[in-house]
């Protein structure tokens, strides 16, 4: 079945450091790719995803490369702040007729200042 | 404001005492599911639905119900609560297909006593 890897933390960081999640993924057929983020006691919010092989998602400095060779989405930021400490979810779906998200089990990112 | 919101936030319960915990989108979405967060393990989804009277199982529905009477609606029902259900719940809603963004609700702490 499908699947999604990424590392899971806790990543802490210093202010305007660089920023790399890694994910990878598993899936039977070609999936659309995503990142949510998750900020303490809220729900999920889509950051940036990627429908095909090649594209590039990009959102409030946030950027991530669907790579189809390496089955590979991983999340890359050039320099953090504090109000990106959050967690952070890979997903896949490949869902037909409605949505089926796969997630990764989340990578808690602190950003100290 | 476009959102989903689920009621309650948090509850404790005891083993075997059923309990509904609601969920409502004003976005006229056709697609709406519930999903369980736990730690390590990201998001499971629970079940879903792709329109009124239409409902399937996801990837862990057992011990869980729901319905769907109405579009804006999506409740979820424990028959029989018990511990291994204690988790954090989502639940989510999006107009369907495999690039959509989903809207995720704030979520709903559940105990299981």
């Amino acid at each position: 079945g499908n699947s999604v890897t990424q590392m899971e933390g806790p990543v802490t960081l210093s202010e305007e450091a660089f920023l790399t999640i890694n994910c990878t993924y598993t899936a039977t057929g070609y999936p659309s790719l995503f990142w949510y983020v998750q900020y303490p006691g809220e729900g999920l919010q889509l950051l940036l995803k990627a429908t095909k092989a090649d594209d590039k998602g990009s959102n409030k400095g946030f950027e991530a490369t669907y790579r189809k060779e390496t089955t590979s989405f991983h999340l890359e930021k050039g320099s953090v702040q504090v109000s990106d400490s959050a967690v952070y979810f890979c997903a896949l779906d490949e869902g037909i007729y409605g949505q089926n998200f796969v997630f990764g089990p989340g990578t808690r990112l602190s950003v100290l200042p | 404001e476009a959102q989903v919101t689920q009621n309650p936030r948090y509850l404790i319960t005891v083993t075997g005492k059923k309990l509904t915990v609601t969920c409502s989108q004003n976005m006229n979405h056709e697609y709406m599911s519930w999903y369980r967060q736990d730690p390590g393990l990201g998001l499971r989804q629970i079940y879903y639905s792709m329109n009124v009277e239409v409902t399937d199982k996801g990837d862990v529905p057992e011990g869980y119900k729901v319905s769907r009477k109405e579009k804006r609606n999506f409740p979820l029902i424990l028959e029989s609560p018990s511990p291994n259900q204690t988790s954090l719940y989502f639940c989510a809603s999006s107009f369907g297909g495999s690039n959509t963004e989903a809207f995720f609700g704030q979520g709903t702490r559940l105990t299981v006593v």
